[in-house]
């Protein structure tokens, strides 16, 4: 059973650091790209970064671009997410997502239950 | 950057109604485009993949159609576990994977 389950949420101030992490199983996790997916409180979803099997290939987008590293263990079966300079608009659950490849895309086939980050003063 | 388009916002429906949710995008995506279903508090669960595939286990209620810009989710007949949030993705580029705005479906 694929399982995906992130942890490393909080509270903190603006201009703070966090880092996230995703524990993958029941699957061959350097097979796989991965991506976080956020959901700011009674919002819709915003797909942040990317990341390949082999780590070669690193998207994000512009909203956390400079600011926020995607990496990943593929010994370890885990996904992170490095989030520095935080901001009051980074307040969301951050949820990792497997990708599904599809041609030369793919969609998110599973997903984690998501960790809430609260950035506030 | 591909913008994505839902509507409505938001729908009141019976149960045993046909439901259907629109999206649209800002140019040519092809078939690329999924849709998930998220209920309050929980994770999205993808329903539909390549705009009229359907994920295993998925009831075959739910339905996709459309290419290219205008793509359609369907429930042929609304079950009480069907209220929740549904939300279309185009995946054109997969370096900028964009999300619907979200259709709520509420209880009539």
């Amino acid at each position: 059973e694929v399982q995906l389950v992130e942890s490393g949420g909080g509270l903190l101030q603006p201009g703070g650091s966090l880092s996230l992490s995703c524990a993958a199983s029941g699957f061959t996790f350097s097979s796989y790209s991965m991506n976080w997916v956020r959901q700011a409180p009674g919002k819709g979803l915003e797909w942040i970064s990317y990341i390949s099997g082999s780590t070669t290939t690193i998207y994000y987008a512009d909203s956390v671009k400079g600011r926020f590293t995607i990496s990943r263990d593929n010994v370890k079966n885990s996904l992170y997410l490095q989030m520095n300079s935080l901001r009051d608009e980074d307040t969301a659950v951050y949820y990792c997502a497997r990708l599904h490849h599809d041609f030369w895309s793919g969609y998110c086939d599973y997903w984690g239950q998501g960790t809430l980050v609260t950035v506030s003063s | 950057d591909i913008q994505v388009t839902q509507s409505p916002s938001t729908l009141s429906a019976s149960v045993g109604d046909r439901v259907t949710i629109t999206c649209r995008a800002s140019q040519n995506i092809g078939p690329w485009l999924a849709w998930y279903q998220q209920k309050p508090g929980k994770a999205p669960n993808l329903l539909i993949y390549q705009a009229s595939s359907l994920q295993g286990g998925v009831p075959s209620r739910f339905s996709g159609s459309g290419s290219g810009t205008e793509f359609t989710l369907t429930i042929s007949s609304l079950q009480p576990d069907d209220f929740a949030t549904y939300y279309c993705q185009q995946y054109y580029h997969v370096f900028l994977l964009t999300f619907g705005g979200g259709t709520k479906v509420e209880i009539k």
